[in-house]
């Protein structure tokens, strides 16, 4: 079974570093691309991002561009998302999703929810 | 890049049809055959329910298609069952591999 599963939730205060992961299983994690998509409280879904665990090349939205880094390591099938200083409006769930070379999505990881405050 | 533009809600009976639009533009939704659709229970995450604008995944049921005019794509849900109850969102590509794009979302109620 293709399964992403992700790091569980965080709880920060304003400043700090953090880094969420997304572990796959199930099929070749250097065949597809992973994408993280963040979705705020009550609010819809936001591309964020892509790496190909490949050779991690990135493409970042321009919305988050500098905002956030999206690595991988390929001996372990796990990609992540780091923020070096977060800030309340960093408050959210983050999935991370499997990337066809069209874009589309699937499956999805179950989410981390990530709380910043202070 | 702006969002794509749905419905904020919609709602049909069991049994009935509904239909989401999702408009875009000329660089998203009608520049590319790449628009998914992807159905969010509460508290749980995305799923895939068509992609490249009307092919639909193993598992998914017929009674979802998609289909796409101009800047204006479309999904359907026919024979309308209460677990269609949900959230729904269009996704485009829209170039330059930077460009993904969401709908804002359509609340899918069964009556």
């Amino acid at each position: 079974e293709v399964q992403l599963v992700q790091s569980g939730a965080e709880v920060k205060k304003p400043g700090e570093s953090l880094r969420i992961s997304c572990k796959g299983s199930g099929y070749s994690f250097t065949s597809y691309w992973i994408s993280w998509v963040r979705q705020m409280p009550g609010k819809g879904l936001e591309w964020m991002g892509r790496i190909d665990p490949s050779d991690s090349y990135t493409n970042y939205s321009p919305s988050f561009q500098g905002h956030v880094t999206i690595s991988a390591d390929k001996s372990i099938s796990t990609a992540y998302l780091q923020w070096s200083s977060l800030k309340a409006s960093d408050t959210a769930m983050y999935y991370c999703a499997r990337t066809y070379y069209d874009f589309h999505f699937d499956p999805w990881g179950q989410g981390t929810l990530v709380t910043v405050s202070s | 890049q702006s969002a794509l533009t749905q419905p904020r809600s919609v709602s049909g009976s069991p049994g009935q049809s509904v239909t989401i639009s999702c408009t875009g533009t000329s660089s998203d939704v009608g520049g590319y055959n790449y628009v998914s659709w992807y159905q969010q229970h509460p508290g749980k995450a995305p799923k895939l329910m068509i992609y490249d604008v009307s092919k639909r995944p193993s598992g998914v049921p017929d009674r979802f298609s998609g289909s796409k005019s101009g800047n204006t794509a479309s999904l359907t849900i026919s024979g309308l069952q209460a677990e269609d109850e949900a959230d729904y969102y269009c996704c485009s590509y829209a170039g330059s591999w930077s460009d993904v794009v969401f709908g804002g979302g359509t609340k899918l109620t069964v009556l």
